[in-house]
């Protein structure tokens, strides 16, 4: 699995946009990229997956240049409750096993 | 998607017992994991249960000490056996619905504390 690197903590303020990079030198030509959000006492939550360009749903967008060793989670006017830990992934593996890295501690403040 | 629910959801052990977490689907699921979140740290992957065989373990986890069973499609439990006070972490269960994704549903785990 292509190992990932993301900042461990990033601080914002409600209303603001929140963009984390993920870096991912080694991904494969099949890996796609996903970011899942944990809260704290909670398991992980699916947010976003794409392969390349761009994807965007109701919660986030993920921006995926052309050479796809980086992609940028972007949370739009973040509130109090976007404070969470944000896991970059990519893969996948042939038995669809999720490797966690780090995750960046985000926290937003009023 | 898929809703998992966890039981119990927290426990206090004593060391040298053992503790068995279920983990419950609301749907027919074929790919099951489970997941140890130590405290301030990150997932790692314990084992994948799959109905029907064995479960698979990662480096570092043995079947000894976390047995693992998979009766059907919507069930798994994992015991954890014979705990010592650094087995204290949240257990997680998820599982894979879709084999176009890799979105994995997770439980919302078990925290356990081994004195």
């Amino acid at each position: 699995l292509a190992k990932t690197t993301q900042p461990i903590s990033m601080d914002s303020y409600e209303g603001q946009e929140v963009n984390i990079t993920c870096s991912h030198n080694n991904i494969a030509t099949n890996d796609y990229i996903t970011w899942y959000q944990q809260f704290p006492s909670q398991g992980p939550r699916f947010i976003i997956q794409g392969y390349k360009t761009k994807v965007t749903n109701e919660v986030a967008s993920l921006f995926i240049p052309a050479d796809r060793k980086s992609s940028t989670l972007s949370l739009p006017r973040v509130s109090l409750s976007d404070t969470a830990v944000y896991y970059c992934l990519v893969g996948p593996s042939n038995d669809y096993k999720l490797s966690f890295g780090a995750g960046t501690t985000v926290t937003v403040r009023a | 998607s898929a809703v998992i629910s966890q039981k119990p959801s927290r426990d206090i052990c004593q060391r040298g017992t053992s503790l068995t977490i279920q983990c419950q689907v609301d749907s027919q699921v074929t790919m099951m994991f489970w997941y140890r979140q130590q405290p301030g740290q990150s997932l790692t992957l314990i084992a994948t249960a799959n109905q029907g065989s064995e479960a698979t373990y990662e480096s570092g986890f043995v079947i000894d000490k976390f047995p693992i069973s998979r009766p059907n499609l919507t069930f798994s439990t994992l015991t954890v056996s014979n705990m010592s006070p650094e087995d204290s972490s949240i257990y997680l269960c998820s599982v894979e619905t879709s084999r176009s994704s890799y979105e994995q549903y997770f439980g919302p785990g078990t925290r356990l504390t081994v004195t």
